[in-house]
This record gives structure tokens, sequence and C-alpha cells, in this order.
């Protein structure tokens, strides 16, 4: 495993409430990823980064913003969260590009926006 | 852009028969492809992959897969079912040699019945 680990691993909220996600790696991956992953859907990706404070936007990046501040740290936020938010949300990370890199996934965080 | 379908969102088989999970991928370059598996509960770990050279893969737990570019295919298949092998199964396309993204399928759910 390339020690992924999520926090926190479940939690429920309020329409309307802040939310951070955290994700932590120490294999010194330059890619790191958030999913969400919905029944249906399989996963989508929500945003994603290159390097400390290099992030790009998925497919699915509406209403939720990413910061990369260390290498080791990968953070989500819901600045308001909605009931549509609810889901599973993966980190991934990779170690770079080319054929012989694959992302591995962390655990997942349940998220329920009441 | 790069696309995957996996037809059948549900497959049921009993145990000791062969596993046969679809993929089938759209790309304009030729493609990495993956297959993930995702026990319940947990994270997704890769079965196996695709990137040059020999077009039938073989991965972990007795799976493997054929590159089929002509039919622009990946099934992967598994000669006899256990019990274990009960888990939701990912498809991925890199369709750019070792990008940066991802597309996953959206899963297929095995249930391996005794």
């Amino acid at each position: 495993d390339a020690g992924i680990t999520q926090s926190p691993r479940h939690k429920v909220t309020e329409t309307g409430t802040p939310v951070t996600l955290r994700c932590h790696q120490t294999e010194n991956h330059r890619y790191m990823y958030w999913y969400r992953q919905d029944p249906g859907h399989g996963l989508r990706l929500i945003h994603y980064s290159y390097g400390v404070k290099d992030t790009d936007k998925g497919e699915v990046s509406d209403g939720y913003s990413v910061s990369r501040s260390k290498t080791e740290d990968f953070l989500l936020t819901l600045e308001s969260a909605t009931s549509s938010q609810t889901s599973v949300y993966f980190c991934a990370t990779k170690p770079g590009l080319g054929a012989d890199n694959e992302q591995f996934f962390g655990p997942g965080t349940r998220l329920t926006v009441l | 852009a790069q696309s995957v379908t996996q037809l059948g969102s549900h497959v049921s088989v009993s145990e000791g028969a062969l596993v046969l999970l679809r993929c089938n991928y759209s790309s304009s370059v030729p493609p990495y492809l993956f297959w993930y598996v995702q026990y319940p509960n947990q994270g997704l770990q890769l079965l196996l992959k695709y990137t040059t050279g020999a077009t039938l893969v073989k991965g972990i737990n007795g799976f493997e897969a054929e590159f089929k570019k002509s039919e622009t295919s990946f099934h992967l298949t598994k000669p006899s079912a256990h019990m274990s092998d009960a888990a939701e199964y990912f498809c991925a396309v890199d369709s750019q040699g070792g990008s940066e993204k991802l597309v996953f399928g959206k899963g297929t759910k095995l249930t391996v019945n005794p």
C-alpha cells in the first residue's frame, strides 16, 4: 500500500456548513487526486494536484476547492455543503507519469449532508 | 475525449464458474488500460494493467485481461470464481499514455453464489 490516510473516515454535517477532508500520504508521490463515488456513476474526478500549490479541475469541480501546501497533504473543501455532495470521497496518489506509475487509493471518507 | 463502458452493472456467477466482466473504451491514441477491484467498504486496488507489449495481461488473484485493439475491448476474466471475488470492479483508461488522469467506467458488481 502507498501509505494513504484520509480523515475523517465518516462525517455527518448540515446543509450550508463548510467541510474539509484531508488526504495524507507518506510516499512522496507527486500527483494527488480527489474523486467522488456515487452509485451508477463510478468514480468521478473532482480536482487533482501535480505538485505543491499546483492544482487543476476535474469533471465535477463545482462547489469544491482544494489546496496543497505540502507534498504529503491534499485538502478538499466544500465551502457550503449541499445534499448533492453526499457521497464517498476517495483520495489517490501517483508517483509520476509513465507506464509504471499507477494510482494508489486511500480508504475513503463517507460524507452525509443533511 | 476518452470514455469507458462497462457492460452490466451487476454480474452474478456460481462459485467455480467462469467470470467475464466486459469493458470497452474509446480513445484516439493507443491507451493504457487498467482494472481495479473494490471490496466492500475499502478503497480501490489495482488488479492488472496494459500499457504496451503482450496483449494478454495477468493480474493478481488469478484474473487476466486481453487488450483487443480491433474491438476496443479489455475484458476481465477468471476461469473459476471464488467467493472472495465478490466485489466491484472498475475498468479505467488513460488515453495519453501515462498522462495525469484516468477515466473510469461505472463499475460492475460481481456476486458469487455458493
